[in-house]
């Protein structure tokens, strides 16, 4: 089955600056990559998703890069500001599977 | 905006005994998920749900977890006998299209505590 490796785990950045949260996922068949938002107390939301028939894709402030040949995508966040500071996850989906396999988290931490 | 909602927001339960895990998913929505995180891990696909049938279910999701849905609203995550590696965060999630290529709306989790 699909195995999706997440890194890092933490990550710290003055506000302001970029975040950078990077995923590998092992099943060649995948062609749906989430990304979902999680806040204290709360189920993850969609922030953004790529589809393996596009490389690059950007909303605002967020974007999200895909490699199929290298099977990693990254989420890219600019100008980060405090309500960034949450947990993301990174998914892959659509090879066979019904679910989405989630990778373990990056807790986001905007320092003011 | 229409959401999807999950009752109750916390169970504390003892071991063995039966927990019924309830959501409303979104109503014109065709696809109906439990997930399952652990504290501090990541989140786990149990099962997923469609045309009145389970139509894929992880390892994790063995003989004592079932689900139902009831009526054209609800959509129940029942666990038979409780065990402690049970205690975790339940999301329902539903979805328009297949969740594994179109987005899941999440609730806001069942919180489960078996003592």
């Amino acid at each position: 089955g699909e195995n999706v490796e997440q890194h890092p785990s933490t990550l710290s950045v003055q506000e302001g600056d970029s975040a950078v949260i990077k995923c590998t996922y092992s099943d060649s068949a995948s062609n749906y990559f989430p990304w979902y938002k999680q806040e204290l107390g709360k189920g993850p939301q969609l922030i953004i998703d790529i589809r393996s028939n596009v490389g690059e894709k950007k909303d605002q402030r967020i974007a999200v890069t895909l490699n199929k040949t290298a099977k990693h995508f990254s989420l890219h966040i600019t100008e980060t500001q405090p309500e960034d500071s949450a947990v993301y996850f990174c998914a892959a989906g659509g090879g066979g599977a019904d679910g989405l396999t989630f990778g373990k988290g990056t807790h986001l931490i905007i320092q003011p | 905006e229409p959401e999807v909602t999950q009752t109750p927001s916390h169970q504390v339960t003892q071991m063995g005994q039966e927990v019924i895990l309830r959501c409303v998913p979104i109503s014109n929505h065709l696809y109906f998920y439990w997930y399952r995180q652990i504290l501090g891990q990541k989140v786990e696909f149990l099962v997923s749900f469609y045309n009145n049938e389970i139509s894929e279910k992880s390892e994790i999701f063995d003989d004592q977890f079932s689900v139902e849905r009831p009526d054209g609203s609800n959509f129940t995550l029942k666990i038979r006998s409780t065990k402690l590696e049970d205690s975790a965060m339940y999301f329902c999630a539903s979805s328009k299209t297949s969740g594994s290529t179109g987005e899941l709306f999440f609730g806001e989790g069942s919180r489960l505590t078996v003592l």
